[in-house]
């Protein structure tokens, strides 16, 4: 039971270039998420999508796109990355519309952009 | 909105000492969930517990415990004995309604724990 996979793990970017953080889940989720780790910041919700086709902004949405063609799969697009993006990135996922729902997260992908 | 204060940014202890972890929180909501997640220095993040607001009654898990207090809007995590293998940072998160209408996970800033033998 695979769980919430993320790749890649860790990526380096120079500042203007794009790239996508994968995000595949088997558990049968309709709810998926994505949150940035900054030091002293805690975790901040920047997209979610609570089924296929449907997607919303959280907290910190700037700089950053998302779709839901899959129930599986959320990726998290950086069409431009700049230094602010230097982050660790968390996919999470849970039952949809259900507040008691934990969420069950991949293990990071550590973005730098230089 | 809504809002997760873990007002101790780090903190240390000796091996063996007890230590307890605050968590304040604001909601408007009459009905929410409340979480300790734990990431360790490996950096995943582990789900500890889950409470809702009607229930506020301690839990206990081993050397953990859970103690939720809906007048004071707090959910404090009490690690008795603790060992090094505590060592990590533990967040505290709230459950409630977006202005979106769907269910969002709003977190803590965490706080890191060093357990030193």
């Amino acid at each position: 039971n695979a769980g919430v996979t993320q790749t890649p793990k860790f990526q380096v970017l120079k500042t203007g270039q794009s790239m996508t953080l994968q995000c595949a889940q088997d558990m049968n989720h309709e709810y998926m998420s994505w949150y940035r780790q900054d030091p002293g910041m805690g975790l901040r919700l920047i997209h979610y999508s609570v089924g296929a086709g449907i997607t919303d902004q959280g907290e910190v949405p700037n700089g950053y796109n998302v779709s839901r063609s899959t129930t599986e799969d959320f990726p998290l697009r950086l069409l431009s990355a700049a230094p602010s993006q230097t982050s660790v990135y968390f996919c999470a996922s849970s039952y949809a519309g259900q507040k008691n729902s934990p969420l069950h997260f991949g293990n990071g992908t550590r973005l730098t952009v230089t | 909105a809504q809002k997760v204060t873990q007002a101790q940014t780090e903190i240390s202890v000796v091996e063996k000492e007890d230590v307890t972890l605050d968590c304040v929180y604001e909601t408007r909501d009459t009905t929410y969930y409340l979480f300790w997640y734990k990431q360790p220095p490996s950096g995943e993040l582990v789900f500890l517990i889950r409470r809702n607001s009607f229930d506020e009654q301690n839990e206990i898990s081993g050397r953990y415990s859970w103690n939720f207090q809906k007048s004071t809007s707090s959910f404090n995590f009490t690690i008795t004995a603790s060992q090094v293998v505590d060592s990590a940072v533990y967040f505290c998160a709230l459950s409630g309604r977006s202005g979106a209408g769907s269910y969002q996970l709003t977190f803590g800033k965490g706080t890191k724990l060093s357990v030193i033998p």
